[in-house]
């Protein structure tokens, strides 16, 4: 069975950082290419990055909304993704998904950036 | 960024009935496009992938068609567990979009 659990998630101020960590088991972690994506509040959904495979040199992809501030990664090891989220903004609250692209979704982590 | 057009937004119908949603790209997505259900407190889940594959697992009232800008769901006989907020995400360019959502309700 496939599953991918976030945790890390929670209220922080504004400017600060979170990092959110999905770990996942049931395929093979190595192969595949991962996404982070979010909801808002008003139901909006949001790709965020994504992070490709070692075959494809662990290629990383960023929505413009985050890019330099947030930075994907995984560790094949641990069969991990992480998104380490800087400069948060209060529009960066939202229910923070790990993906596996198109397959399989976690259950969420809220994220919440208020002074 | 591709956008992608989602219509209706919310839709109320008839047990047994068969509903449509449609989504429209911006551009030809060349069929690299998911539906998702999502209930409430839950994350989405996959009903359609590639246009028109139907998931594992997934009922075969469900069915996707499409191609080029213009893609659609169809539900037929509609059950009282189809009640949800549906989704549709283009992965053919990131940054991948998804569209706004339709939300059915049962009559």
């Amino acid at each position: 069975e496939v599953q991918l659990v976030e945790t890390g998630g929670g209220l922080v101020q504004p400017g600060k950082s979170l990092k959110l960590t999905c770990a996942t088991s049931g395929f093979t972690f190595s192969n595949a290419w991962m996404d982070w994506v979010r909801q808002s509040p008003e139901k909006q959904l949001e790709w965020v990055a994504q992070i490709k495979d070692k075959s494809n040199n662990y290629a990383t992809y960023y929505a413009e909304s985050v890019k330099g501030r947030f930075t994907i990664s995984r560790d094949d090891s641990k069969s991990s993704v992480y998104l380490q989220m800087n400069s948060l903004k209060e529009e960066d609250t939202a229910i923070y998904y790990c993906t596996w692209p198109v397959v399989e979704w976690g259950q969420g982590v809220m994220v919440t950036v208020s002074s | 960024d591709i956008q992608m057009t989602q219509s209706p937004a919310s839709l109320s119908a008839s047990l047994g009935e068969t509903v449509t949603i449609e989504c429209r790209a911006s551009e030809d997505i060349y069929s690299n496009l998911a539906w998702y259900q999502q209930k409430p407190g839950n994350s989405p889940q996959l009903l359609i992938y590639d246009a028109n594959s139907l998931a594992d697992g997934v009922p075969s009232r469900f069915s996707g068609s499409g191609s080029g800008t213009q893609y659609s769901l169809k539900i037929n006989s509609l059950q009282s567990e189809d009640v949800a907020s549906y989704f549709c995400q283009q992965y053919n360019n990131y940054p991948f979009t998804f569209g706004s959502g339709t939300k059915l309700e049962i009559k």
